[in-house]
């Protein structure tokens, strides 16, 4: 397997523009996670879903941020407008209940300017 | 709110030597630990974990708990230059709460 899959990895956008981030989770797994993590909070929990529906999403820091998971190979994390304070690493996870932990994806790095 | 606690370090030992990393957390309910370790522009990965009270051995590694003490330890024995990273120790159940990390520098 080729483990999660993030694009893009790198992102630099514009103050005010829409950012959209993918991620494929591992085939099987039934868990998808959406962490950011910067120098000041550390990784944080944005939300997370579980076959597809949306768990938890208390982490996500306001109406800017939308996530999705149409099926079970795909999930986005949407902000828009984007603002300079969402400039961070954004980590998708995936695990399955009969597998210990979590396997993260590469990140995608984001810069707003 | 569950919280992890960690020094954020940096933690210096010198090649050959053990390290020591700890770890608190804030739920009496948490009934799983992992430790994570991040490389520099790397994404975060599993090396240990551990459930129940005592010592969890894995070649170079040991994972202690406490949960009287609502403590987690990582040990790192004959460290290397190739352990220098981040360690991240993290509280699980339907999702994980990470702690801030422990920096961890091993000199040659």
């Amino acid at each position: 397997d080729a483990g999660v899959i993030q694009s893009p990895r790198h992102e630099v956008t514009e103050m005010g523009q829409e950012v959209t981030l993918r991620c494929k989770p591992i085939s099987g797994h039934d868990y998808l996670f959406w962490y950011r993590q910067t120098m000041m909070r550390g990784l944080e929990l944005l939300i997370y879903f579980n076959n597809n529906v949306p768990i938890d999403d208390s982490g996500m820091p306001e109406d800017r941020f939308s996530a999705k998971m149409p099926n079970a190979s795909f999930s986005t994390l949407k902000i828009q407008p984007s603002e300079p304070r969402d400039s961070a690493v954004y980590f998708c996870a995936s695990s399955d209940p009969d597998v210990e932990g979590y396997t993260f994806g590469s990140g995608t790095r984001l810069t707003v300017v | 709110q569950k919280e992890v606690e960690q020094n954020s370090g940096p933690l210096s030992v010198p090649e050959g030597a053990i390290a020591s990393l700890n770890c608190t957390y804030s739920d009496r309910g948490s009934q799983s630990f992992f430790w994570y370790r991040q490389y520099s522009g790397k994404s975060p990965e599993l090396i240990m974990s551990i459930y129940s009270n005592g010592d969890k051995e894995d070649g170079r590694f040991t994972a202690q708990l406490n949960k009287a003490s609502q403590y987690v330890s990582l040990l790192i024995r004959d460290s290397q230059p190739s352990d220098s990273a981040t360690y991240l120790c993290a509280a699980g159940g339907q999702n994980f709460v990470f702690g801030p990390g422990t920096r961890l520098s091993v000199l040659p």
